[in-house]
């Protein structure tokens, strides 16, 4: 099956720093990738659209300039969040479409990211 | 616009019990619908979807779903537990016609005791 990677799985920083999360499809090309952020206990809220070779979609309430989005390749989307404060720790997922047999798309997943930002 | 609603936060069923996860939707259009399964800092594994046809479907680990137009439900069962069911499941809708970009419920833990 398609298998979607992300990296770093965990990651703690200290207040003010940016961090890098790296999602990957590993067996297919992905034009589109979604960025979900997770609270504890909590669903996932979808945070943005990744768009290779364009800018992101953001969605409202999402900080465009704290949440930078970059989709250089078609198997790779970042997700930097820039200068880090303790309210954005919280559990980050990616996910990627994949055209299934039926022309419909399935939704892989990443393993997530933990941040904490001490 | 689409949503989701999820009732009841957390199940709790004994092992071999029956497994019921109930799922509403409200969609603009007719809904691409899904259940998926998170077990603890992990990712999500997809256990099944609804497209189009046949209105119940089987997923994986002995999980089906059934649409139901008429009741905008679509309620996630399995006929018997196991302890290794214990996770948190969510049900999502599409927003597109391809099934990408899901809109989520809140989630429902499941719990299996022996």
């Amino acid at each position: 099956g398609a298998v979607v990677s992300q990296h770093p799985s965990w990651v703690i920083c200290k207040s003010g720093t940016s961090v890098k999360i790296e999602c990957r499809s590993l067996d297919f090309q992905a034009t589109t990738m979604f960025w979900y952020r997770q609270f504890p206990k909590q669903s996932l809220m979808l945070m943005a659209t990744s768009n290779e070779g364009s800018k992101a979609t953001y969605e409202q309430g999402v900080e465009k300039d704290k949440f930078l989005i970059n989709h250089a390749s078609l198997t790779l989307s970042t997700l930097t969040v820039t200068s880090a404060h303790p309210e954005d720790s919280s559990f980050y997922i990616c996910s990627a479409p994949k055209r299934d047999r039926e022309g419909t798309g399935e939704l892989f997943f990443g393993e997530g990211s933990r941040l904490t930002v001490l | 616009a689409q949503s989701v609603t999820q009732l009841g936060s957390h199940v709790s069923v004994s092992e071999g019990a029956l497994v019921l996860l109930r799922c509403n939707y409200s969609s603009s259009v007719p809904p691409y619908l899904f259940w998926y399964v998170q077990y603890p800092n992990q990712g999500l594994q997809l256990l099944l979807k609804y497209t189009t046809g046949a209105t119940l479907v089987k997923g994986i680990n002995g999980f089906e779903a059934e649409f139901k137009k008429s009741e905008t439900s679509f309620h996630l069962t399995k006929p018997s537990a196991h302890m290794s069911d214990a996770a948190e499941y969510f049900c999502a809708v599409s927003l597109n016609q391809a099934g990408t970009a899901l809109i989520f419920g809140k989630g429902t833990t499941l719990s299996v005791s022996s």
